[in-house]
């Protein structure tokens, strides 16, 4: 099962452009990455998930370099309400013994 | 709106009670999964199921049961609560045409403490 590596936390401020990257250096031919945000006292939300290149969607993009081995989720004009954490996810349910693992996610801060 | 829903909020209970922390959703969804969450160690995956009365063990099934009669129902069982199954347990559902942790969608999570 392919592991991801995530930044423990970032910074920013307000109207910035954020760009969290996660390594996963074995990922597998049938896995797909995918983001999710997770607020205090909630459960994680589905942000974005892509295979190769770029995928943009309204909240955020997600870059994927050709060899896949790592992925950025970027966002655009941050605001105090993207203080969240974020999760790097690698995996494919196309298998019932398939897992989708999640990583201990990046903390992201925003700042006024 | 689609929802999970986990029919507890906030529960405490003793050392080596039987615990049961109950989830349901109304997506008609295929797949239903239960984490938990502890500070540092992000979401760990405790056991899951691709249809009814079928399980899988994830990560840390150990101490843990689970059962599902019904596609909308996923039940976690503590079957004699402990102290270090003091944590957030989350439960999350996904259409079965999903791919590799697209469009998982979470309840609000209980936080279970154990005495």
């Amino acid at each position: 099962l392919a592991k991801t590596t995530q930044p423990i936390s970032m910074d920013s401020y307000e109207g910035q452009e954020v760009n969290i990257t996660c390594s996963h250096n074995n990922i597998a031919t049938n896995d797909y990455i995918t983001w999710y945000q997770q607020f205090p006292s909630q459960g994680p939300r589905f942000i974005i998930q892509g295979y190769k290149t770029k995928v943009t969607n309204e909240v955020a993009s997600l870059f994927i370099p050709a060899d896949r081995k790592s992925s950025t989720l970027s966002l655009p004009r941050v605001s105090l309400s993207d203080t969240a954490v974020y999760y790097c996810l690698v995996g494919d349910m196309g298998s019932s013994a398939s897992k989708i693992i999640f990583g201990s996610g990046t903390r992201l801060s925003i700042r006024p | 709106d689609v929802k999970v829903t986990q029919s507890s909020r906030y529960l405490v209970k003793r050392t080596g009670e039987k615990v049961f922390l109950e989830c349901v959703q109304d997506m008609d969804h295929e797949n239903m999964f239960w984490y938990r969450q502890d500070p540092g160690l992000g979401l760990r995956l405790i056991y899951f199921s691709y249809d009814v009365k079928m399980k899988e063990k994830g990560d840390i099934p150990e101490g843990y049961s689970v059962s599902r009669e019904k596609k909308e129902r996923f039940s976690l069982i503590l079957e004699s609560a402990s102290t270090n199954q003091t944590s957030m347990y989350l439960c999350a559902s996904s259409n079965g045409l999903a791919t590799g942790g697209y469009g998982y969608t979470f309840g609000s999570g209980t936080r279970l403490t154990v005495v």
